[in-house]
C-alpha cells in the first residue's frame, strides 16, 4: 500500500458525460501528479499540482481540468467524454515539488474509466 | 523533449534464472533520475529501483540491480533468481532534476513472463 488513495476504483459512463476522479496523497506529501494509461500503453503525464498551485502541465486535453484543495487532495475533471478517454488514470504524490531532491513518486491504485 | 525507449515489448525467463530488461533515454540534461516501476496484473505501480545520474555506482535492491551507462544513455534492469511473483509489466521512467516540473516520462513497458 503506497498511502495514496483514489476513488472511485471503477467508473462507467457514456460519451458526452462529465466525471470527477479524486485523489488523496500520502500524509505529508505536497505534490500530486495525474497520469493517463491507455490500453497497452505507458503512462502519460497530465498535470502536477504543488501545495494548491499548478506546477507543470503535460499532454492534458482542454476538456480535462484539475485542482488541488487546501487539504491537499486533488480532483481530475473529465468532460465531454469520448470513447478514446477510456483508460486507467493514476494519481501519484511526492513530498515536495521535486527539484534537486532524490524524490520518488508513489502511485495510487488508479481509477479505471470506461466510456461507452 | 525527453523520450524513454523500451525496445523489448515482451521477455520471458525461467524461474531462478537471470533476465535483463533494456531501457534507453534521450536527454540534453546532465542531472536527472531514473526509475524502474513494476506493474503487476493488479495495475498498481510499484517502485523497484532508482538511480541518480550523478552517481557512478549502480543501484542495487536485493535481487534487482541496474546497469547505468550515462554516456550511452542506457539504464537496464537485471533481475536475478527470478521468481513467479516477478511476472509483471516493467516500466522505465525518467525524471528531470528541476524545480520547474518533475513529472515522469515513461517508456512503453516490457511484459515479463516467468516460466516455472
Amino acid at each position: 500500500d503506497s498511502g495514496v488513495t483514489q476513488t472511485p476504483k471503477h467508473l462507467i459512463t457514456a460519451t458526452g458525460q462529465r466525471v470527477t476522479l479524486r485523489c488523496s496523497p500520502r500524509s505529508g506529501d505536497l505534490s500530486v501528479y495525474w497520469y493517463q494509461q491507455s490500453l497497452d500503453q505507458g503512462l502519460q503525464f497530465l498535470i502536477q499540482y504543488y501545495n494548491g498551485e499548478e506546477r507543470a502541465k503535460g499532454n492534458i486535453l482542454e476538456r480535462f481540468s484539475a485542482q488541488q484543495f487546501p487539504d491537499l487532495h486533488s480532483e481530475l475533471n473529465l468532460s465531454s467524454l469520448e470513447l478514446g478517454d477510456s483508460a486507467l488514470y493514476f494519481c501519484a504524490s511526492s513530498a515536495t515539488s521535486g527539484g534537486w531532491y532524490q524524490e520518488t513518486q508513489y502511485f495510487g491504485p488508479g481509477t479505471r474509466l470506461l466510456v461507452l | 523533449a525527453q523520450t524513454v525507449t523500451q525496445s523489448q515489448p515482451e521477455m520471458s525467463v525461467q524461474e531462478a534464472e537471470t533476465v535483463t530488461l533494456s531501457c534507453t533515454y534521450d536527454t540534453s540534461e546532465s542531472d536527472y533520475y531514473l526509475f524502474w516501476y513494476k506493474q503487476p496484473p493488479s495495475r498498481q505501480m510499484i517502485l523497484v529501483i532508482r538511480q541518480e545520474a550523478y552517481k557512478q555506482q549502480n543501484a542495487t535492491e536485493n535481487r534487482f540491480s541496474v546497469n547505468f551507462q550515462k554516456a550511452a544513455k542506457s539504464f537496464s534492469l537485471k533481475i536475478s533468481d527470478s521468481q513467479l511473483g516477478d511476472a509483471a509489466m516493467y516500466f522505465c521512467a525518467y525524471r528531470r532534476a528541476s524545480n520547474t516540473g518533475n513529472q515522469f516520462y515513461f517508456g512503453t513497458g516490457t511484459s515479463l513472463t516467468v516460466i516455472p
